[in-house]
């Protein structure tokens, strides 16, 4: 049974480039979690999201932020116009239920040069 | 007030010692406890849920308090590679996500 998968696992883009995150949870996973942590600071919470459903995105900027699940297919999180503040590890967490353990993958880490 | 706040630190214990962290959460209606490690720029990783009645796994025990609303970990004979930052977790219901406290960082010396 593979982890949580995320990929890639650094992504370099240029100021006012879009970035995408995708995310593949564990197999029977219907729960999705998306955390940006910056560096020397804590994990934040993003966005929750169930199959074809956002559940929770009050962690997420207003703009130029996006999360999906489709019925088939990865998480993808989706940032239009980067710029240099958005660099920062982005996790991707995923969970059988409501109140189960989560488990994470490995990150992406987004660079914007 | 943090809907989680936990200590401080950071912590340098030597090796072979006890440490023990703690972790208060403000929502009374906090369903579900856990503790996560994280090593420097890696995933966090589960370490171990807590139950009402406490638990232990080897060398760490975790016991929750609901009536003070604070939850504990407990790392005996410590080893080098505890070394790590060490995340109090809470999932409230109604909140419905998981709610990462902002770390203990622990570093055990030769």
């Amino acid at each position: 049974n593979a982890g949580v998968m995320q990929n890639p696992r650094h992504l370099v883009r240029r100021r006012g480039q879009e970035a995408r995150l995708r995310c593949s949870p564990m197999k029977g996973h219907s729960h999705v979690y998306w955390y940006r942590q910056l560096p020397e600071e804590g994990l934040k919470f993003m966005v929750y999201l169930q199959k074809e459903n956002i559940i929770d995105e009050s962690g997420m900027p207003k703009e130029r932020f996006s999360a999906e699940f489709p019925k088939e297919g990865p998480s993808i999180l989706r940032i239009q116009q980067v710029v240099r503040g958005d660099s920062a590890a982005y996790f991707c967490a995923s969970s059988e239920g409501v109140n189960t353990e989560a488990f994470f993958g490995q990150g992406t880490r987004l660079t914007v040069v | 007030r943090k809907e989680v706040e936990q200590d401080p630190g950071p912590f340098n214990v030597p090796e072979g010692a006890t440490v023990a962290f703690n972790c208060t959460y403000s929502n009374s209606a906090s369903q579900s406890f856990f503790w996560y490690r994280q090593d420097c720029r890696k995933e966090p990783k589960l370490l171990m849920s807590v139950y009402s009645s406490g638990n232990e796994d080897g060398r760490f025990t975790a016991q929750l308090n609901r009536a003070s609303q604070y939850i504990s970990l407990l790392i005996r004979d410590s080893k080098l590679s505890d070394s790590a930052t060490y995340l109090c977790v809470v999932n409230i219901r109604s909140a419905r996500q998981l709610t990462f406290g902002s770390g203990t960082q622990l570093t055990v010396l030769p």
